[in-house]
């Protein structure tokens, strides 16, 4: 596609529920991260993939949090047991990769995450 | 490890007049650092970015910032704002010679820019 697509826009659950969330970055980009933002606390780096390197982990908060990139693409966050303060927008972006390129992300526009 | 902040969460400016966004960083290295904006329900655009050179850099819409790294700042600018600049700036600082973890981008907290008529 011609941007970075993440689905769905809008998710409400109940606490205690799982979830999962989509990412298809932009074709041919071979990094991929999701950030987590929520009110006043700027972007929270979650995780990173890098082809097919083993991904970058240091941001989940917790063992509810994973994360995996099928093929090299498209890639699901999930969330399980769900808590009310995971509520934020959880965003995806892409890049070509930092070996032939110096950082430019391409975000998707977020999954909105609400627990009630 | 890397850091960024943004002391303003907010800056008000009247239109036409010339808005500066602050941000300071702390990296080991020597910083590879971006503007990212962010408009009413939408996702992250990136606007400009510091890599080497220069250090005055320009971007899109007429934003530009530049790199002191005496003060370690990279503050944004614009000589004359408009009502449609109106939105959430984030500014972002990578450390190339990290490998492995150093690949992510660390981002400030961010700061609104409200700008009136």
């Amino acid at each position: 596609g011609a941007g970075v697509s993440q689905s769905p826009s809008n998710k409400v659950t109940e606490k205690g529920k799982d979830v999962e969330l989509r990412c298809d970055p932009i074709s041919g980009h071979t990094a991929l991260y999701w950030y987590r933002q929520s009110l006043g606390q700027g972007l929270e780096f979650l995780i990173y993939f890098q082809g097919n390197s083993a991904p970058d982990k240091s941001g989940l908060p917790s063992d509810r949090f994973s994360a995996e990139r099928t093929g090299g693409s498209v890639s699901t966050l999930t969330i399980q047991r769900t808590q009310q303060e995971d509520s934020a927008v959880y965003l995806c972006a892409s890049s070509l990769g930092w070996g032939g390129n110096t950082g430019e992300l391409f975000f998707g526009e977020g999954s909105r995450l609400t627990v009630l | 490890a890397q850091s960024v902040a943004q002391p303003e969460d907010q800056v008000n400016v009247a239109e036409g007049n010339p808005l500066t966004v602050k941000c300071t960083y702390s990296v080991s290295g020597n910083p590879y650092l971006f503007w990212y904006v962010q408009y009413p329900n939408r996702g992250l655009q990136f606007l400009l970015k510091y890599i080497t050179g220069d250090n005055l850099v320009k971007g899109s819409y007429g934003f530009e910032a530049e790199f002191n790294k005496s003060q370690t700042s990279f503050h944004l600018k614009k000589p004359s704002a408009l009502v449609s600049d109106s939105a959430l700036y984030f500014c972002a600082v990578r450390d190339p010679s990290r490998t492995g973890g150093g690949n992510k981008l660390t981002f400030g907290t961010g700061t609104q820019l409200k700008v009136e008529l």
